[in-house]
């Protein structure tokens, strides 16, 4: 069975210091991973995609196939920053298995 | 262009009563899929579907069913509802398919008493 875990359900940081949100996986085959943003009294968005290797708002992700992680980074943490982030896989099967999510991890960024 | 809307936003029911929650696609996305969030977890894949068929169905039971229409809006039903299925409902609709990135509703806050 496919399985996201993010082993942190809270992390606290200081704006301007270096954040990583931890994410790892187990999947059979070849999933596609992403991270997923709700800010306060905000829906659910879409932050990354692995395939489209892109950087938004300064957040990068690795997919790392021997760790089995797709952890989550920023440089220099911003105050709008904060916000509950979730990890998330679908399958090879073309997405009609859904998406499988983390329990998700509240970052608070300190000033 | 149209955000995905669902409603209502609040529901109360009973044990045993049966629901229906209703979702607005995004402007011609064809893939919508629901998901179930319970409080402090992240949200649940019940069923996904694609052009008016269900074509991918998550870890629920049968009791959880779902609609498409032709506009590719979307309803979900639950019967003899448990007090377990109090949750937030999230719809979740996709431009090209079920592979394409999904852009999520506000979802359906449903307590059952």
């Amino acid at each position: 069975a496919q399985r996201v875990t993010q082993p942190e359900k809270l992390l606290s940081v200081f704006k301007g210091a270096p954040v990583e949100l931890k994410c790892n996986y187990s999947y059979s085959g070849s999933p596609e991973l992403f991270w997923y943003v709700q800010y306060s009294r905000q829906r659910l968005q879409l932050l990354l995609r692995h395939i489209s290797r892109e950087s938004i708002k300064g957040f990068t992700a690795d997919l790392n196939k021997g760790e089995t992680s797709f952890h989550l980074k920023k440089p220099f943490a911003q105050e709008e920053d904060s916000a509950m982030y979730y990890c998330a896989l679908t399958g090879s099967g073309g997405g009609a298995d859904g998406l499988t999510f983390g329990k998700g991890t509240h970052l608070i960024i300190q000033p | 262009e149209t955000g995905v809307t669902q409603s209502p936003t609040h529901l109360i029911k009973t044990r045993g009563q049966q629901v229906t929650l209703r979702c607005s696609s995004q402007s011609g996305h064809n893939t919508v899929s629901w998901y179930q969030q319970a409080l402090g977890q992240g949200p649940q894949f019940i069923f996904q579907y694609y052009r008016e068929e269900e074509n991918g169905r998550g870890n629920f039971p049968p009791r959880f069913s779902g609609l498409q229409f032709p506009n590719y809006s979307s309803e979900l039903n639950v019967n003899a509802l448990e007090l377990d299925d109090s949750a937030l409902y999230l719809c979740a609709s996709s431009l090209t398919g079920p592979g394409d990135t999904q852009y999520f509703g506000p979802g359906t806050r449903l307590t059952v008493l």
